[in-house]
């Protein structure tokens, strides 16, 4: 148990098919963030929320659409997604956004685009 | 801007060798330095930070990191490897100004020989 729970873990979607992807965090921290994890390439930041305000939307495109309805869960909204997207995405907490915090990470959800 | 480069993909050691994965950094202000490790179908784990403090940093699992301002390097150690050291390990850094995002490198996956 990591402290912050990701679901599903694995999910296979079709391009015309919406679905969203669940965080939750009982740490009490103040900011989550969505990574992707595609294989071959570096972590990419997608979203960073600070007190359930979204602060970075890293050119991520509109058919991710991110939610955070409080600080202890976020989610990520998918539809008309491309096969490209397949990939792991991480939800992670910090206690804020400050410079010295860690992360702590789900454990992610596979998610494959067909 | 900050950003982090990872030496060697892949790394290969007998079980009982040293581990030594490489990490350099490029900061134009003092950094914070992360090791994480992820196992097979995890997210990723904390392994140790450097948030300017002693310059050698003690982490879980007998790991250890240098700090070395005048390399820029946080190398991370392990004097003994165990088959459960398995895993992909990945440097990150954070800049100590304004910026709240986590800058991962691309990661090194540890091989561990019996």
């Amino acid at each position: 148990e990591t402290g912050v729970t990701q679901t599903p873990r694995h999910l296979v979607m079709g391009m015309t098919n919406k679905k969203s992807l669940k965080c939750e965090q009982h740490l009490g921290h103040n900011a989550m963030y969505w990574y992707k994890q595609s294989a071959k390439k570096p972590l990419e930041l997608m979203f960073v929320y600070s007190l359930e305000e979204r602060v970075e939307n890293n050119s991520v495109p509109s058919r991710f659409s991110p939610e955070c309805p409080n600080s202890s869960h976020l989610f990520l909204h998918l539809h008309t997604l491309q096969p490209e997207d397949s990939a792991l995405y991480l939800c992670a907490s910090s206690q804020d956004t400050g410079q010295a915090y860690g992360y702590t990470f789900g454990s992610g959800t596979r998610l494959t685009v067909v | 801007a900050q950003s982090v480069t990872q030496l060697g993909s892949h790394v290969s050691v007998s079980e009982g060798a040293l581990v030594l994965l490489r990490c350099n950094y490029s900061s134009s202000v003092p950094p914070y330095l992360f090791w994480y490790v992820q196992y097979p179908n995890q997210g990723l784990q904390l392994l140790l930070k450097y948030t300017s403090a002693a310059t050698l940093v003690k982490g879980i699992n007998g790991f250890e990191a240098e700090f070395k301002k005048s390399e820029t390097s946080f190398h991370l150690t392990k004097p003994s490897a165990h088959m459960s050291d398995a895993a992909e390990y990945f440097c990150a850094v954070r800049g100590m100004d304004s910026s709240y995002k986590l800058i991962f490198g691309s990661g090194t996956r540890l091989l561990v020989r019996p």
